[in-house]
């Protein structure tokens, strides 16, 4: 079975700073794609940034950027310069012809 | 607006009932998936879909049928609802399996089995 692994269940982050949120996970495939998915409290799944594994460079996405560490299967998403609305449950989910989840860590946002 | 529908938003069933969950999207994508979120849990795939006629199963697949006889619809059915069935499921849609340009999902259902 491939795995993900969210290591952190919550995490909290002053508004205006910036947060790292951690992800690993376990394949033996070779073409790939990661995705961060936000679900607010409407449930609604809306996509963040997607990174296809072939690239080394890390995705960005406005105030959100990956850090991407292939050999290690690190997958973190860091949200820089943090709003109120970013406050949300975040998966990271890879896709290897199937988009597989993790269970999610819940961002706190104080304002 | 193109996306991914589903109907209905709220389903309360009684135990053994059966009941069709639909989904229906706009955009021709070939893929189409089933997840079921719990509380404390990440979405779990049920059943998927590469293209018109083509089903397979996921990692949650007991107690849940699907077909697809239309490249727009995957119908999710459920055989004879156990309170185990209570979750909130989604329906995805993309362009392929491996989600080249990302994963739409429609707005989920909230299913009580009582």
């Amino acid at each position: 079975a491939q795995t993900v692994t969210q290591s952190q269940p919550e995490m909290s982050v002053q508004e205006a700073e910036t947060v790292t949120l951690s992800c690993t996970y376990d394949t033996s495939e070779s073409d790939y794609y990661l995705f961060w998915y936000k679900q607010p409290p409407s449930r609604q799944m809306i996509l963040v940034i997607r990174q296809e594994a072939y690239k080394q460079q890390n995705a960005t996405e406005n105030r959100f950027s990956v850090n991407f560490q292939k050999a290690a299967k690190s997958f973190s998403l860091k949200i820089s310069d943090s709003q109120l609305g970013d406050a949300a449950m975040y998966f990271c989910a890879p896709s290897y012809g199937k988009l597989t989840f993790g269970q999610g860590t819940i961002l706190t946002v104080h304002p | 607006n193109a996306g991914v529908t589903q109907t209905p938003k709220f389903q309360v069933l009684k135990t053994g009932q059966s009941m069709t969950l639909q989904c229906a999207q706009d955009m021709n994508h070939e893929y189409m998936s089933w997840y079921r979120q719990d509380p404390g849990m990440g979405l779990r795939l049920i059943h998927y879909s590469v293209g018109a006629g083509i089903t397979d199963q996921g990692e949650v697949p007991n107690g849940y049928n699907v077909s697809r006889s239309t490249t727009e619809d995957f119908p999710l059915r459920l055989l004879s609802a156990a309170p185990s069935q209570t979750s909130v499921y989604f329906c995805a849609s993309s362009y392929s399996g491996l989600g080249v340009y990302g994963y739409t999902f429609g707005s989920g259902t909230r299913l009580t089995v009582v």
